[in-house]
């Protein structure tokens, strides 16, 4: 699975947009984009997923680069509960294997 | 509503003492399952790969004789952590494996405390 690299720490006001980048530059083309995030003493929380077009649910937006070497993960409106590690992970299409995780970013949602 | 459930959430007791700890898939059958542990301020770190119907595949590092894996059914997966030492308190935490290209669901981890 590709290695990814997350900045280790953010802020980001109440009621702002949180942008979260996330870089995959040897990503390969049967390999996904999984972003998790983790709350204090819980176990990860899947958030959302992509291979190559932009995916939206009702907790985030991803926006994967056209080249797919970088992707962003966008909390549209951050609460205070929204303060996690948020982990961008790679993995192949189909792969039943475990998932790697890496640093992570910790998002500090202020009010 | 949640996809894995996982039991105890907190487990305090003496040295020497086992324990067992539950990981069930409520939505789907799981041929597998993992085990990760995570250390304060650190990252999930994978322990071992639950496989329905035989042996656990352990990572290096990983005692199998010390970290018990058994993998009866589709839906459950139980960890025991025999004769347990404040060494082994850890937060453990259990995921099921997705089909296809659908995400891995985790539990809400078990806070693991011997005294």
């Amino acid at each position: 699975d590709a290695k990814t690299t997350q900045p280790p720490s953010m802020d980001c006001a109440e009621g702002r947009a949180a942008n979260l980048p996330c870089n995959h530059s040897t990503i390969s083309g049967n390999e996904y984009v999984y972003w998790y995030r983790q709350i204090h003493s819980q176990g990860p929380q899947y958030i959302i997923h992509g291979l190559k077009n932009n995916e939206t649910n009702e907790m985030a937006s991803l926006i994967i680069t056209e080249d797919r070497k970088s992707s962003t993960l966008i909390l549209p409106h951050a609460t205070l509960r929204d303060t996690a590690v948020y982990y961008c992970i790679v993995r192949a299409g189909g792969s039943q294997g475990n998932l790697i995780f890496g640093k992570g970013t910790k998002l500090s949602v202020k009010p | 509503g949640a996809v894995v459930s996982q039991h105890p959430s907190r487990v305090i007791c003496k040295s020497g003492t086992s324990v067992k700890i539950e990981c069930r898939s409520l939505d789907f059958q799981a041929t597998t399952m993992f085990w990760y542990r995570q250390f304060p301020k650190k990252s999930l770190m994978l322990m071992a790969t639950s496989n329905e119907g035989s042996k656990a595949t352990y990572e290096q590092g990983v005692e199998k004789d010390k970290f018990l894996i058994n993998h009866a059914s589709l839906t459950l997966s139980t960890l025991t952590v025999t004769s347990a030492h404040p060494e082994d308190s850890s937060f453990y935490i259990c995921s099921v494996s997705g089909v296809g290209n659908q995400p891995q669901h985790f539990g809400d981890g078990t806070r693991l405390s011997i005294l």
